[in-house]
């Protein structure tokens, strides 16, 4: 079965950088994009931004534009969220998720808790 | 950037009554309309894409369906303990796709 398991969470200083990984399983990586959506603590999904494993073609969020990476790594099946310049408000719980182009997020890994703090 | 917004913000019902949760877009989203389930603690599990296709795995008591081309109901029925929580409609009509802010729905 279908399967996406994200790296721990992790604390960092404003300005600072944090790298997210998600493993999936379960399915051939390189059919599915794989999307990453926030949730800041007691708030609402935010989309951060998506990514094609098939050609690596991307599209981010406005708000974190310039800000944001997504890559993926099709020999291990693994997709990676990097986000620079960290600020207090980042601090949210990060989801990736299986997803395709018109096609909502149908697995979700478990989350990941970064927290931006000085 | 198309804006989602759902009512109510809270829903107060109890077990066995029907749940009706709303999402209106602000343009034409071409039917890419999804509902997301979340429970505290958890991911959140998509239960409607499409407008009305239920994914795999979702009991036949939800339901999607749209008034217009703006407007989206999500259709509850026979709450079930496990019902209770947050839900968020999501356009992917256009990027960058976009949320609601969500409508909890408590045991009343």
């Amino acid at each position: 079965q279908v399967h996406l398991v994200q790296s721990g969470g992790e604390v960092k200083k404003p300005g600072a950088s944090v790298k997210v990984s998600c493993k999936a399983s379960g399915y051939s990586f390189t059919t599915y994009g794989i999307s990453w959506v926030r949730q800041a603590p007691g708030q609402g999904l935010e989309w951060v931004g998506w990514i094609s494993a098939y050609n690596g073609k991307t599209n981010y969020a406005q708000r974190l534009q310039g800000r944001v990476t997504m890559t993926t790594d099709i020999s291990t099946s693994t997709a990676y969220m990097e986000v620079r310049s960290l600020r207090p408000d980042d601090t949210a719980m990060y989801y990736c998720a299986r997803g395709r182009w018109l096609q909502p997020e149908d697995y979700w890994g478990q989350g990941t808790l970064v927290t931006v703090s000085s | 950037e198309i804006l989602l917004t759902q009512s109510p913000v809270t829903l107060s019902l109890s077990p066995g009554e029907t749940a009706t949760l709303s999402c209106r877009a602000s343009q034409n989203i071409n039917r890419y309309l999804a509902w997301f389930q979340q429970k505290p603690g958890q991911a959140p599990r998509l239960l409607i894409y499409d407008v009305s296709s239920r994914a795999t795995g979702i009991p036949v008591r939800f339901s999607g369906s749209s008034g217009s081309e703006t407007d989206f109901t999500l259709t509850i029925t026979s709450l079930e303990p496990e019902d209770f929580a947050i839900y968020y409609c999501q356009q992917r009509s256009t990027w960058p796709v976009t949320f609601g802010q969500g409508t909890r729905l408590e045991i009343k």
